[in-house]
């Protein structure tokens, strides 16, 4: 799976657009970009994933680059409750040996500001 | 969906003893995953299982360490020996693979098991 990159930490206030970006310069074309997040003493969770296309649920939207080196996260009205490290995940469409594990990097902490 | 659950979340020991962690994932889920997370970092895999069969196991899990999901549903990780660096969260993971196409599969994670080898 491709190497990602993100910033250590952010800081965003409350109410506000928050935009978490990721470098995966070195993407594939059948590799998907996945966002996790990991609020304190709790376990991973998953948010949202995308191939080429904008994305957009209940919790979050992501933007990918045309070609695709790089995303955004947007939490569009951040909330103390967001406050969490956020883990950008490269992962290979077909699930095959191997590939079943989410390989995580360090992530970026995200802190919203009351 | 209750979600997945472990036990115990924390625990304490001394090096050299031995420890068992267990993982109830969600109600018909057929895939178990281990994770061990260390302070400052992301999650990092050990092992998993499709049902009952033990499919990978990473170059982390060392002799010392075991798991099994004997008839598919919970699984147990055990530590023998325990070092100091064992001293770690340890995240379970359960996702119902349905097909090869990894945007059908979503892992859920546990709230994790925190470590101390005193």
């Amino acid at each position: 799976d491709a190497k990602t990159t993100q910033p250590p930490s952010m800081d965003c206030a409350e109410g506000r657009a928050a935009n978490l970006p990721c470098n995966h310069s070195t993407i594939s074309g059948n590799e998907y970009v996945y966002w996790y997040r990991q609020i304190h003493s709790q376990g991973p969770q998953y948010i949202i994933h995308g191939l080429k296309n904008n994305e957009t649920n209940e919790m979050a939207s992501l933007i990918i680059t045309e070609d695709r080196k790089s995303s955004t996260l947007i939490l569009p009205h951040a909330t103390l409750s967001d406050t969490a490290v956020y883990y950008c995940i490269v992962r290979v469409g077909r699930l095959d040996f191997g590939n079943e594990k989410l390989t995580f990097g360090t992530g970026t902490r995200l802190t919203i500001i009351p | 969906d209750t979600g997945v659950s472990q036990d115990p979340r924390h625990k304490i020991t001394k090096r050299g003893q031995n420890v068992t962690f267990r993982c109830d994932p969600i109600s018909e889920h057929n895939r178990l995953y281990w994770y061990r997370q260390t302070l400052g970092q992301g999650p990092e895999f050990l092992t998993y299982f499709q049902n009952e069969a033990q499919l990978e196991k990473s170059r982390l899990l060392s002799d010392r360490f075991s798991a099994e999901r004997p008839k598919g549903s919970f699984s147990t990780l055990e530590i023998q020996r325990t070092e100091q660096g064992d001293s770690a969260m340890y995240l379970c993971a359960s996702s119902l693979r349905r097909s090869v196409d990894v945007t059908q599969e979503t892992q859920y994670f546990g709230p994790g098991t925190r470590l101390l080898v005193l």
